[in-house]
């Protein structure tokens, strides 16, 4: 049973690039959602998406923006990237009726330069 | 706004020793609770959850957490901490579609 996977692993950037960071959910879940986890902090709600319909968002700046595929996988954007984008970027995904118990995928660790 | 707080930012146990993290909670109603953990530059795994019934809930790895409402709090309890226990410990609850994180709690085991 494939858990949730997620694209590329680590990334460098530099400022005012733009980002695309990937994810597949667990097998038989239909529902994602992305979290920002600075360092030493916990993971921050970016948002997520459910019949490829952005279904609740965080206080994320428009910048942030994100697509979910036919099959369930969905991309995060990150435009006009600052120093302080610098995070783990986590991937969570669950059921349309269970949306609260998410499971995490390892998390892309994004640096911007 | 709903949201947790861990009150302990490090924690530091003997392997064999029992531990307790603790966990309160900001909600209006019947909060949906959980506890993760994550081993260094991993994702999140989930230990377990409260959503209604039983108070005492069971997990994985022998860990267990009580919700007590009336202290409006949900904390994370093993009887005998084992080395690969060392990790980050968070709780969460539900906020709509979404899961709102404490700052974790940094467990170290000593021998």
């Amino acid at each position: 049973d494939a858990g949730v996977t997620q694209s590329p692993t680590h990334l460098i950037k530099t400022r005012g690039q733009q980002v695309t960071l990937r994810c597949s959910p667990k097998s038989g879940h239909d529902t994602v959602s992305w979290y920002q986890q600075a360092l030493g902090q916990g993971p921050q709600f970016i948002f997520q998406y459910y019949e490829e319909e952005e279904r609740q968002r965080g206080n994320f700046p428009d910048r942030f923006s994100g697509h979910q595929f036919p099959n369930y996988s969905s991309e995060l954007n990150v435009n006009a990237l600052l120093l302080g984008d610098s995070a783990l970027y986590l991937c969570a995904s669950s059921l349309r009726q269970l949306y609260n118990e998410q499971f995490f995928g390892p998390g892309t660790r994004l640096t911007v330069l | 706004a709903q949201s947790v707080t861990q009150p302990d930012i490090h924690i530091t146990v003997s392997e064999g020793a029992s531990l307790e993290l603790r966990c309160n909670y900001s909600y209006g109603a019947t909060p949906y609770l959980f506890w993760y953990v994550q081993s260094p530059g991993q994702g999140l795994q989930l230990l377990l959850k409260y959503f209604s019934g039983d108070t005492l809930v069971q997990g994985i790895k022998g860990f267990e957490a009580e919700f007590k409402r009336s202290q409006s709090s949900f904390n994370l309890r093993k009887p005998s901490v084992h080395w690969s226990d060392a990790a980050e410990y968070f709780c969460a609850v539900n906020s709509g579609y979404a899961l709102n994180f404490g700052k974790g709690t940094s467990l170290l085991v000593t021998p």
